[in-house]
């Protein structure tokens, strides 16, 4: 099993959208409703910002959005803010309990 | 608040072992099954192992398979993670996480990360 694939970098000025892509297989992406992504800034424990594929969980904001088509899950953040600025990662149930992340994406906005 | 604290990294001899802690607290550990998530230098995350609310079901990647073993005292709210012939590709900063209500959907809830190096 390979590590979902994703952009290193992506970057934005406040208050434009940017979307994030996770891309897969049909044995991990393709095949579960099972995306999440996280955000991450350095140093800090990691945040669930999507889950099943577009769920927010309870205090998430709704400029998060999360979607699928095929083997391939998108996060797109729109209004970006300063404080969105951190690395970002997808990840899938990939079966048999097993989970692929992503390489993770950096997020810069400018 | 939810919480969870890793402890005992630290740097260690290739071949040899290490054991990892995380506290939980501010939630019934009991309920839900945790896994560990570990990050190598300048890479992505890897999940590394599952293990079940009761700890009767565990589940490892094939990178660690055979080599590590995860455990849990829910009278404690203590999940472990023991590490042995460890190799310099185990070097990372490892997270405990809390599951998702519904196991394979998401991990929730993490903790800050211990970092382990293997070098000699």
């Amino acid at each position: 099993q390979s590590a979902l694939t994703q952009p290193r970098s992506v970057s934005g000025s406040p208050g434009q959208s940017v979307t994030i892509s996770c891309t897969g297989t049909s044995s991990d992406v393709g095949g579960f409703n099972y995306v999440s992504w996280y955000q991450h800034h350095p140093g800090k424990a990691p945040r669930l910002m999507i889950y099943d594929v577009s769920k927010r969980p309870s205090g998430v904001p709704d400029r998060f959005s999360g979607s699928k088509s095929d083997n391939t899950a998108s996060l797109t953040i729109s209004g970006l803010q300063a404080e969105d600025e951190a690395d970002y990662f997808c990840c899938s149930y990939a079966g048999s309990y097993t989970w692929l992340f992503g390489g993770g994406t950096k997020l810069t906005v400018l | 608040q939810v919480q969870l604290v890793e402890s005992g990294g630290g740097v260690v001899q290739p071949g040899k072992s290490l054991r990892l802690s995380c506290a939980a607290s501010g939630y019934t550990f009991n309920t839900y099954g945790m896994h560990w998530v570990r990050q190598a230098p300048g890479k992505g995350l890897e999940w590394v192992a599952l293990i079940s609310n009761d700890g009767t079901n565990k589940y490892y990647a094939d990178s660690v398979k055979g080599r590590f073993t995860i455990s849990r005292d829910n009278s404690k709210s203590t999940l472990s993670l023991q590490m042995d012939s460890l190799r310099a590709e185990d070097t990372a900063v490892y997270y405990c996480a809390k599951t998702t209500t519904v196991v394979k959907s998401a991990f929730d809830i993490w903790g800050q990360g211990t970092m382990v190096t293997v070098s000699s």
